[in-house]
């Protein structure tokens, strides 16, 4: 079966550094995806690797190892509004987009 | 970034009546659309996907005849959920894509409370 996996919630301080992590076994990979979502609203997306490696995006960045099915959101100099929902989703081979659970970060003064 | 227009945002409807929530690509011709469903504090759940000019492939579990789905138009999918329960409060959220494009764009979503 297809399956996604990320930690339900983590805990971070304002200004600092947080990881999350997300491994996947999918039929296929067409590559993976991350989104924010806040409460109550739709997700946003944040960032797209489908080789391996680290993509920076401002404070966001995402790395991929493919050999690994592995993948993690890393968020620097975190502001309050970075609490968030984080999605991890992967593109399968028939280009559906696999959905974790999302994790919840809560970002604390 | 391309526009997706959900609308309503929310929606407080009887049990027993219909309701139509409309996706809208704004400023891209969507050759595929995907129909979410969303409960409170879990993740996104697919429940169709839908392709201009042809009827939509619901996933396992989804009943079609009671979320119709159509998509008319490159830019506009409609999603009707008909006889609405109780049950059938959820947020729903649609996205749209381009056909070769990766990314698809998100909706609003619609908060749908049945009572």
């Amino acid at each position: 079966g297809q399956n996604i996996d990320q930690p339900t919630e983590m805990t971070a301080t304002e200004g600092a550094i947080v990881q999350i992590n997300c491994t996947y076994q999918t039929s296929g990979f067409n590559g993976l995806f991350w989104y924010q979502q806040h409460a109550g609203e739709a997700p946003t997306f944040l960032s797209y690797n489908v080789l391996d490696g680290l993509e920076e995006k401002g404070r966001f960045s995402s790395f991929l190892s493919r050999s690994k099915g592995y993948s993690y959101l890393l968020l620097k100099e975190l502001q309050m509004k970075d609490s968030a929902s984080y999605l991890c989703a992967v593109m399968d081979s028939n280009y559906q987009l696999i959905w974790g659970a999302g994790t919840k970060l809560i970002i604390k003064p | 970034g391309a526009v997706v227009s959900q609308h309503p945002s929310w929606v407080i409807c009887k049990s027993g009546t219909s309701v139509k929530i409309e996706c809208r690509s704004l400023d891209f011709q969507a050759t595929t659309m995907f129909w979410y469903r969303q409960f409170p504090k879990q993740s996104l759940m697919l429940m169709a996907t839908s392709n201009e000019g042809s009827k939509a492939t619901y996933e396992q579990g989804v009943e079609k005849d009671k979320f119709l789905i159509n998509h008319a138009s490159l830019t506009l999918s409609t999603l009707t959920v008909t006889s609405a329960h109780p049950e059938d409060s959820s947020f729903y959220i649609c996205s749209a894509k381009i056909q070769g494009d990766t990314e698809a764009f998100f909706g609003q979503g619609t908060r749908l409370t049945v009572v």
